[in-house]
């Protein structure tokens, strides 16, 4: 299993600032995901962070948005950017430990006023 | 990644057997058959996997049809505690993102 700490929770932000949000596994781990989950809404990928190489970005998103660092096995940030109502969202980061199990952190509530 | 259909929303009594189906019929030999949940936007919880056998944990069983082309989760002695939106999701393995669709909001009454 992994534990996953995320921080921070929650927060509000004024719209064109950023938001830095940090991913702590108590385990090291090669893949770490990032996703976004919009108000009623599923989940949605956002990035794949490796350590040691550049975030895989999916489809509509972007990286001068979504900033990703992955200094080490154990730690990744995401940094969302120039902020909008828009980006009101829960995110999440998520880890594979095992072949077949993934794990979630509780996640960060981001509201934009 | 193969895609799931699963019901919208479903209803099921307190201490009755809560069976939520998935549908994947464009599932690959190699992806297995994994059911998440989040409860009240929480990080989604893993709760049971398979491939082609059915499945049994202190969570939920998880019955794969022969032709692995639809499956079902149960819920054997639903509490309320048990209300989320579960997940079905189809891939590889842990270390590939998992692709997340709409779920189905199983709530239990009491």
């Amino acid at each position: 299993s992994a534990v996953i700490s995320q921080k921070p929770s929650r927060d509000i932000c004024q719209r064109g600032t950023s938001l830095t949000i940090q991913c702590q596994v108590d385990s090291q781990v090669t893949m770490m995901f990032w996703y976004r989950q919009q108000p009623g809404q599923s989940l949605t990928l956002i990035a794949t962070a490796n350590q040691g190489s550049e975030a895989t970005y999916e489809s509509g998103f972007v990286i001068d948005k979504f900033p990703i660092s992955r200094p080490n096995l154990t730690f990744s940030t995401l940094t969302v950017s120039n902020m909008s109502p828009e980006d009101s969202s829960i995110y999440l980061c998520s880890v594979g430990v095992s072949p077949t199990e993934a794990f979630f952190g509780q996640g960060t509530r981001l509201t934009v006023v | 990644d193969a895609k799931t259909t699963q019901p919208t929303s479903m209803d099921c009594a307190e201490g009755r057997a809560a069976n939520l189906p998935c549908n994947h019929s464009t599932i690959s030999g190699n992806e297995y058959v994994y059911w998440y949940r989040q409860i009240h936007s929480q990080g989604p919880q893993y709760i049971i996997h398979g491939l082609k056998n059915n499945e049994t944990n202190e969570m939920a069983s998880l019955i794969i049809t022969e032709d692995r082309k639809s499956s079902t989760l149960i819920l054997p002695h639903a509490t309320l505690r048990d209300t989320a939106v579960y997940y079905c999701i189809v891939g590889r393995s842990g270390n590939t993102p998992l692709v997340f669709g709409k779920g189905t909001r199983l709530s239990v009454i009491a």
